[in-house]
């Protein structure tokens, strides 16, 4: 059974474009989350999706930042109009019910 | 609002010596508390998870306590190595993970 896989593992954006972040859940888990990790800051939750719904997006910036995760396919976290600001490492978590959270190894986005 | 503290920020002990890192949370209201690993530039490391109902967790050189009604959990590392050198991060779950800023461990051979 694989991991949680994130990829690309590295991004490299120029301010103004879109940037796309992918996470494919292990096998049989429905729930995503995804976490921000900004340089010399802690891990911050952004969003919280089960299959064709968005649970709780508190975390998320209030612009520019979406996220879905479709009935099939992976988990999409999109940044419209990429800013310098944007530059951190990207996390999701997998999940099934009652059970912990696993990470995937990250996207490491950098805005020129 | 979750708020998840870990003190010290930073720890620097020499190889052998035993480690205690500490976590702090403000709402008692939890699933789980979890401690992961974070070398530089690089992924978590998911060292041990204690659910709300239980005490501690034991794996390896590491043990981990819980006193959710204090809102407090120590990680112990025994006998220290280089190898345990890393950022060592507290999380707390009511489903989403409220993360600590870290503990910043080095271990001097």
């Amino acid at each position: 059974n694989a991991g949680v896989m994130q990829n690309p593992r590295h991004l490299v954006r120029r301010r103004g474009q879109e940037a796309r972040l992918r996470c494919s859940p292990m096998k049989g888990h429905s729930h995503v989350y995804w976490y921000r990790q900004l340089p010399e800051e802690g891990l911050k939750f952004m969003v919280y999706l089960q299959k064709e719904n968005i649970i709780d997006e508190s975390g998320m910036p209030k612009e520019r930042f979406s996220a879905e995760f479709p009935k099939e396919g992976p988990s999409i976290l999109r940044i419209q109009q990429v800013v310098r600001g944007d530059s951190a490492a990207y996390f999701c978590a997998s999940q099934s019910i009652a059970d912990e959270q696993f990470f995937g190894p990250g996207t490491r986005l950098t805005v020129l | 609002k979750q708020e998840v503290t870990q003190i010290p920020a930073a720890l620097s002990v020499p190889e052998g010596e035993n480690l205690v890192l500490n976590c702090s949370f403000t709402d008692s209201a939890i699933y789980n508390l979890q401690w992961f690993r974070q070398d530089p530039g690089k992924g978590l490391t998911s060292l041990l998870l204690i659910q709300s109902s239980q005490r501690e967790q034991t794996s390896g050189r590491l043990n981990a306590s819980l006193d959710k009604s204090s809102g407090r959990s120590t990680l112990y590392i025994a006998a220290s190595q280089p190898g345990d050198s890393a950022t060592y991060l507290c999380a707390v779950e009511d489903y989403k993970l409220s993360f600590g800023a870290g503990t910043t461990v080095t271990v001097r051979a």
